[in-house]
Parts: structure tokens; C-alpha cells; sequence
């Protein structure tokens, strides 16, 4: 079981928004502005989309944006393309490890 | 070009060895942490482990500590995980990445490699 909890899947319809939770606790996401989103496509490499969990890496969409309220970090995808479809996973670092923890992923589904 | 590339993969017996490489180019290596994540089939990502630039600070998951040993070759622009005792549930794809860190447990990995995919069966 992951540490931090995701939903298993989300769906959209082109043009739509949507928002992906990534649930933890006071030892990780509500602790420390540390978490990052990850966006994998089927048999490739994950890909960071947000860091320190409402920056931007450069090239990366202004359509996606991330959040956080208390022990909850929030991804959102806005004007939702058949392109974002892909697994997102959320990540944190926590202050009960050494390294750092995932979510168990969410697939996004651009009906 | 920026890049990371995985080799050493492949098939192993329970209780067996292996050792992964990571090739970096394009970028600085002696200048980043680095990591490896693995991930089994079907399923989602997991932190193995991350080494420091001057291997000062090496970490571990828990479930692999003991068994598993990061390791990297400045000089040679390559990082290592030295597998051993090798177990069914180890089979995944490892994937080396590089770490962005500014401060302690701002993690993120901003550059991945393809994966280099571990089977661990009799």
C-alpha cells in the first residue's frame, strides 16, 4: 500500500478540467512543501510536470498547475487534450524515511 | 544531449546478483544527487535509493537496505546499484534519475532514463 493515496482513475471530456487529489499526512505532504507530480505515458519514462508542489519546470504546460490545503496536494489539468491521458503520480518527501514517498498512481482518461 | 541510459538488466534466480549502470551525458553529473526508481509491472513508482554527489549520503528503501547498494563514478559520469540476494518481488524496471535538491527532502526528479527491466524468477 502506497503511503500517499491517489485516486485509481479520473476522467474528462476535451476542453474540461480536472483535478487529481494526493492524500498523506503531517509526516509528509502536510508537513513540507515538497511535493512534485509525475506524468508517465504507457512504456515510457515518468516525466515531472510540478515541483515543490506549484512550480512549473520549464516546458511544461500552463494548463497543468498543483495545490496544496493541509495534508492534501491537488493536481489540476485545465482544457483537458487527448494528449494529457497518461498515468500521474504524486510524490513527497517524508519526514519518516530517509527518502522520499509516491502515491499509487491515477489514470487519467480524455474521453 | 541530456540523457540517462540504463543497462545491466535482465534475468536472475532468486538469491542471485546483478548490477545496474547508469550512463549520464549532456549535463554535469559530479553536480547532482541521483536516484533510482523502480517500478514492477502494472504497478506504480518506488524510491530505491539516492546517493549524493560524493557518496557521503547513500540511502535506501527499507525493503531493499542490506541487499541492495547505490554507487557512482563521478569520473566516469555513471551511477551503479549493486543487487544482491535477489528476490521474486524485486522484478521491475529500474529506472536511474536525476535529483534536483536545494534544500534536505526537496527531491524531484527532473531527468529519467528508459529503464532497464529485472526479472527475478526460477
Amino acid at each position: 500500500q502506497s503511503a500517499l493515496t491517489q485516486p485509481a482513475s479520473v476522467s474528462g471530456s476535451p476542453g474540461q478540467s480536472i483535478t487529481i487529489s494526493c492524500t498523506g499526512t503531517s509526516s509528509d505532504i502536510g508537513g513540507y512543501n515538497y511535493v512534485s507530480w509525475y506524468q508517465q505515458h504507457p512504456g515510457q519514462a515518468p516525466k515531472l510536470m510540478i515541483y515543490d508542489v506549484n512550480h512549473r519546470p520549464s516546458g511544461v504546460s500552463n494548463r497543468f498547475s498543483g495545490s496544496k490545503s493541509g495534508n492534501t496536494a491537488s493536481l489540476t489539468i485545465s482544457g483537458l487534450q487527448a494528449e494529457d491521458e497518461a498515468h500521474y503520480y504524486c510524490s513527497s518527501y517524508t519526514s519518516t524515511s530517509t527518502l522520499g514517498v509516491f502515491g499509487g498512481g491515477t489514470k487519467l482518461t480524455v474521453l | 544531449e541530456v540523457q540517462l541510459v540504463e543497462s545491466g538488466g535482465g534475468l536472475a534466480q532468486p538469491g542471485g546478483s546483478l548490477r545496474l549502470s547508469c550512463a549520464a551525458s549532456g549535463f554535469t553529473f559530479s553536480s547532482y544527487w541521483m536516484s533510482w526508481v523502480r517500478q514492477a509491472p502494472g504497478k506504480g513508482l518506488e524510491w530505491v535509493g539516492i546517493i549524493r554527489q560524493d557518496e557521503v549520503e547513500n540511502y535506501h528503501v527499507d525493503s531493499v537496505k542490506g541487499r541492495f547498494t547505490n554507487s557512482r563514478d563521478n569520473a566516469k559520469n555513471s551511477l551503479f546499484l549493486q543487487m544482491n540476494s535477489l528476490r521474486v518481488e524485486d522484478t521491475a524496471v529500474y529506472y536511474c534519475a536525476r535529483v534536483v535538491s536545494e534544500y534536505w527532502g526537496d527531491w524531484y526528479f527532473d531527468l529519467w532514463g528508459r529503464g532497464t527491466l529485472v526479472i527475478v524468477s526460477s
